[in-house]
């Protein structure tokens, strides 16, 4: 069985500060992993997703995730915060269906 | 080309009712998939269909039920409803025809139920 562990349920940076969300998986068999964005009131917004192709991922929004096998993580990354990021973010995997972890919360200091 | 729309956006129903939600997804796509959201629970899925035949359930009692049309609109009905049930249910579509999910999903805005 596949399944998603997003470790903090909150992070908080200031503006310009590197962002960093942990996303550690566990699947079976060769994973599919995605990380989308939920803003209030809202649906979710795909900012990249892994399918095999290359170990690092770039998004959109500035966004970047590197898939490394043997420590089984997706971790999410952006250089600068702004403060258009504030937002929920959910890493999921994939097989037949997605599974979503807890979501971490973002917020950006000023 | 229009996303993924869901109708209606908020809905309170009272509980013992029941309700029925409504997706419409890309055109083209054919594989409509339900979740459910709640800040105890996260993001859990329901059912996927394509080509108007259920193709993946998840663990949810039989109050919930789907289906989808000839024209790959998709519906779900929650029947007796529980104070538990209040939640933003989402609708995801996309475009890939294999059950793998290799493809991007894409999502409606929700609908916001409230059971009182």
């Amino acid at each position: 069985a596949q399944s998603v562990t997003q470790l903090g349920s909150h992070v908080s940076v200031s503006e310009g500060a590197l962002v960093l969300l942990r996303c550690n998986y566990s699947s079976s068999v060769p994973p599919y992993l995605f990380w989308y964005v939920q803003y209030p009131n809202q649906g979710l917004q795909l900012l990249l997703k892994y399918t095999s192709a290359a170990t690092l991922v770039k998004g959109i929004n500035g966004f970047e995730a590197e898939f490394k096998k043997s420590e089984t993580s997706f971790h999410l990354t952006k250089p600068s915060a702004h403060m258009s990021d504030a937002a929920e973010y959910f890493c999921a995997v994939s097989v037949q269906k997605l599974v979503f972890g807890q979501g971490t919360r973002l917020t950006i200091n000023p | 080309k229009a996303g993924v729309t869901q109708t209606p956006r908020y809905l309170i129903k009272t509980r013992g009712q029941q309700v029925t939600l409504s997706c419409s997804p890309i055109s083209g796509h054919r594989s409509v998939s339900w979740y459910q959201q709640t800040p105890g629970q996260g993001l859990q899925f329901l059912f996927e269909y394509f080509s108007e035949t259920q193709r993946n359930k998840g663990n949810f009692p039989g109050r919930f039920s789907g289906r989808q049309f000839s024209n790959s609109r998709s519906e779900m009905n929650v029947s007796t409803l529980e104070l538990g049930d209040s939640a933003l249910y989402l609708c995801a579509s996309r475009p890939g025809t294999g059950g793998v999910w290799d493809t991007e999903a894409f999502f409606g805005q929700g609908t916001r139920l409230t059971v009182v």
